[in-house]
């Protein structure tokens, strides 16, 4: 079955860098790949997905990357603000099920 | 008007009793699910259903027992607690299942059992 794997599991920034976040996937006929922000003590929700007949798609300072060959994709945040600190969750999924990543905890330093 | 709403959102109860958690959804969504998210942040499906059907059920002890008695609700039972059952537990629901769009996520209910 699929297996996503997130790294790293911790990643901290200097506020205004840049964060660059990977997941891995094991089936390559998964088509479907969305990211999710759960901050502290609330819900998990999305804020950029991306399909297979992609290779990246563009939302402000948020971009999300998909490499198929390699069966890997990423997050890329811009000129980070403190709000970017959250969990930040990957999943991949080619039918009726999401398999998630275990987590990245985002934090921002002034 | 809240998308996913579920109740309580905070549940304190002993080892052994039996609880519930009610979820509920208007945006017309045919797919509900149930997740379970522990103090180390992963997110693990317990439940899928999509129209009223069962659709992904992973191993969870039958302890806990799902309910949905129309496509807009989606209610969970846990028998016998434990103090592993001790989690977040976020209801979910999207348009249709899997690969086809958004989850949309309630606030959680944090269940403690002492």
């Amino acid at each position: 079955g699929e297996n996503v794997e997130q790294h790293p599991s911790t990643l901290s920034v200097q506020e205004g860098d840049s964060a660059v976040i990977k997941c891995t996937y094991s089936d390559s006929a998964s088509n479907y790949f969305p990211w999710y922000k759960q901050e502290l003590g609330k819900r998990p929700q999305l804020i950029i997905d991306i399909r297979s007949n992609v290779g990246e798609k563009k939302d402000q300072r948020i971009a999300v990357t998909l490499n198929k060959t390699a069966k890997h994709f990423s997050l890329h945040i811009t000129e980070t603000q403190p709000e970017d600190s959250a969990v930040y969750f990957c999943a991949a999924s080619k039918s009726y099920q999401l398999i998630w990543g275990a987590g990245t905890k985002l934090i921002i330093k002034p | 008007d809240t998308a996913v709403s579920q109740t309580p959102k905070y549940l304190v109860t002993q080892m052994g009793n039996d609880k519930s958690i009610k979820c509920e959804q208007n945006l017309g969504h045919d797919t509900m699910y149930w997740y379970k998210q522990d103090s180390k942040k992963f997110l693990k499906i317990m439940f899928s259903y999509n129209n009223k059907e069962l659709i992904i059920n992973e191993t969870v002890p039958n302890r806990f027992s799902p309910k949905s008695p129309d496509k807009a609700h989606l209610n969970l039972h846990i028998n016998s607690l434990e103090l592993g059952d001790s989690a977040v537990y976020f209801c979910a629901s999207s348009p249709g299942q899997g690969n086809t769009g958004e989850l949309f996520f309630g606030e959680g209910s944090r269940l403690t059992v002492l």
